[in-house]
């Protein structure tokens, strides 16, 4: 059965690195999304992606995130300099309808 | 906010028996998923039940949605300890933008 899969597993970063968390939908899939979740709190959306480009971002998603989709699989999260609130397990999801499926996730280890 | 409120926090019960969990919601939406999350892992989709869908089953998982109260269950019958994670509720309303609750721990006791 086809999932989606994300690399590296686990992230360890100093303050203020640049770290691309990776990411490959499932193949037919047309929409893409990060949320991340903070140990113990909600999984919160982060931003979605579709046509090439953001279709929506929440208030998290500021200046130092960027998404990309650099070729006809993977699909990319940056954080530019990151913080130590950064810290967080990320998630990848895609749909092609309504059901979200979501990969294994990234922790994300910000010193 | 639409997001979703599980309840209870934790619930424990033995290895057979039936666990019921529940989620409340704000606004309107399109439909109401349900994931399973292990211990430091990913969210595992189980049912999706739409808003004009009152009942819905998969297997041992039952879920109904009751959308003029703005809530959802979600029941495992005859539990095993492998049912045992945390299980979130998570709301769209039609923007394909998941919005979850706290999420209710699980604990099937052998």
């Amino acid at each position: 059965e086809p999932e989606v899969t994300q690399t590296p597993s686990h992230q360890v970063t100093q303050m203020g690195q640049e770290v691309i968390l990776r990411c490959v939908p499932i193949s037919n899939h047309l929409y893409f999304y990060w949320y991340r979740q903070i140990l113990g709190q909600k999984v919160e959306f982060l931003v979605s992606f579709y046509n090439n480009e953001i279709s929506e971002k929440s208030e998290i998603f500021d200046d130092q995130f960027s998404v990309e989709r650099p070729d006809g699989s993977n699909f990319t999260l940056k954080i530019r300099s990151t913080k130590l609130e950064d810290s967080a397990m990320y998630f990848c999801a895609s749909t092609v309808a309504e059901e979200q499926y979501f990969g294994p996730g990234t922790r994300l280890t910000v010193t | 906010s639409q997001q979703g409120e599980e309840d209870p926090q934790a619930l424990s019960i033995q290895e057979g028996e039936n666990a019921t969990m529940n989620c409340s919601y704000k606004t309107s939406i399109n439909n109401l998923q349900w994931y399973r999350q292990n211990s430091g892992r990913g969210l595992v989709h189980l049912i999706l039940i739409r808003s004009n869908e009152r009942e819905k089953h998969s297997g041992r998982l039952r879920v109904t949605l009751d959308t003029s109260k703005k809530s959802s269950s979600l029941l495992i019958t005859a539990s095993r300890a492998a049912d045992t994670a945390s299980y979130f509720c998570a709301t769209d309303k039609n923007d394909y933008k998941l919005s979850f609750g706290a999420g209710t721990t699980v604990t099937v006791r052998a």
